[in-house]
């Protein structure tokens, strides 16, 4: 059962724009999310994170967004660089401090 | 930022086999350390917690039989996958988490391949 789910398996995106990566959840005991980025054939990285009692939080180029009434983030990356290129996993937590549920990922793209 | 390695990184075995991933804290205590198994084009899927000093905590779906898991030190867990069958070919990931740290203080390791002939 995928209780985080993100459901564009690939975005593609020109240099300069902004990149926008969804993500959906279905458990109401998740209470931090975390979005982290991965390259081929290594671990993820961590990016940035939101505590449920916010609905938004920024962090550079990156900010994430949250709204736990539609059980909905969202990464926003503004403006996208080639170096973003990389595949953004999606994940939550029901407590503060162990096991996430992980989505499926979404491959960006960025074009020069 | 910190470290955590993984050894090896690719291992190919016969089926029947076992073969054990090491996952190491390189610069960090890790009171707790996870292990993850990722699919072809899927997520990444938590297979057992362990914490130092006592038996891992499995995820339902997961054999504590077939993946041993021990966390023997502050720095250090091995996962063990006995009896290797091909159907256990995948991605195998861990993390550690320092006792001070949150919840985004989990670092990743860089992954083994683990393909089971």
């Amino acid at each position: 059962d995928q209780q985080v789910k993100q459901n564009s398996p690939s975005l593609s995106v020109q240099e300069g724009r902004i990149s926008i990566l969804n993500c959906d959840y279905t458990n109401s005991m998740f209470d931090y999310f975390l979005w982290y980025k991965k390259y081929p054939a290594e671990g993820p990285t961590f990016l940035i994170s939101i505590s449920s009692i916010k609905d938004k939080n920024e962090d550079g180029r990156f900010t994430v967004f949250l709204n736990k009434s539609a059980k909905h983030l969202s990464l926003h990356i503004v403006p996208s660089q080639p170096g973003d290129s990389a595949v953004y996993f999606c994940a939550a937590s029901p407590n503060t401090g162990n096991q996430f549920y992980f989505g499926t990922g979404t491959s960006l793209t960025v074009i020069p | 930022g910190a470290v955590v390695s993984q050894h090896p990184s690719w291992v190919i075995c016969k089926s029947g086999t076992s073969v054990k991933i090491e996952c190491r804290s390189l610069d960090f205590q890790a009171t707790t350390m996870f292990w993850y198994r990722q699919f072809p084009k899927q997520s990444l899927m938590l297979m057992a917690t362990s914490n130092e000093g006592s038996k891992a905590t499995y995820e339902q779906g997961v054999e504590k039989d077939k993946f041993l898991i021990n966390h023997a030190s502050l720095t250090l867990s091995t996962l063990t996958v006995t009896s290797a069958h091909p159907e256990d070919s995948s991605f195998y990931i861990c993390s550690a988490r320092s006792g001070t740290g949150g919840v985004d203080t989990q670092y990743f390791g860089p992954g083994t391949r683990l393909t089971v002939l």
